[in-house]
């Protein structure tokens, strides 16, 4: 089944406490993205990656790092979280093959006390 | 620049009426574009999706959205709204740099 896996779900972490959220595809796309959805402000992307070692900032990087070192993975690294990066993240996976249909993984909702 | 706007934050209808959801882009070439759907505490759904082939385009649980360049608009439609349809639409823009506009949110009332 073609899926976008994300680990964890939910996250309740403390400022400053480094973190990873795992993505994974098994759609051998070249694209994928992060996602932040915050109310009222819909979705802002994070980062994006068109390939394995490319990488590029998306509206809202600040705060956040990635890496693309396998075409299936693009773990999401927050160094230093902060209260306002309290949000629900998605990560999606693209290829242009497909018109950039996105492929969106179930959301990890995280909490920085 | 780039941009997707969606023009109502919030649509309410009764069950049974037709249902209209507005968006509009901006774009230096023909888009690829797309409508997700999204119901409380869920995650994202392709609803449809507009490629360069038929300006009108079906997509699932009788919605439909058609591509108008001349008005740089891909409005979202369903002739009866039912219950299930309430959540949040979104228009988005595909690309590499994929742009999402703000969303709205359809409230069906009984």
């Amino acid at each position: 089944e073609a899926q976008v896996t994300q680990n964890p779900r939910y996250l309740i972490t403390v400022t400053g406490k480094k973190l990873t959220v795992t993505c994974s595809q098994n759609m051998n796309h070249e694209y994928m993205s992060w996602y932040r959805q915050d109310p009222g402000l819909g979705l802002r992307q994070i980062y994006y990656s068109m390939n394995v070692e490319v990488t590029d900032k998306g509206d809202v990087p600040e705060g956040y790092k990635v890496s693309r070192k396998e075409k299936r993975n693009f773990p999401l690294i927050l160094e230093s979280p902060s209260p306002n990066q309290t949000s629900l993240y998605f990560c999606a996976s693209s290829s242009p093959s497909k018109a950039y249909e996105q492929y969106f993984g179930p959301g990890t909702r995280l909490t920085v006390t | 620049a780039q941009s997707v706007t969606q023009l109502d934050s919030h649509v309410s209808v009764s069950e049974g009426t037709p249902v209209l959801l507005r968006c509009n882009y901006s774009s230096s070439y023909s888009p690829s574009l797309f409508w997700y759907v999204q119901h409380p505490n869920k995650g994202l759904q392709l609803l449809l999706k507009y490629t360069s082939a038929a300006t009108l385009v079906k997509g699932i649980n009788g919605f439909e959205a058609e591509f108008k360049k001349s008005e740089t608009s891909f409005h979202l439609t369903k002739p009866s709204a039912h219950m299930s349809d309430a959540a949040e639409y979104f228009c988005v823009r595909g690309g590499f740099k994929t742009i999402f506009g703000a969303g709205t949110r359809l409230f069906v009332k009984a």
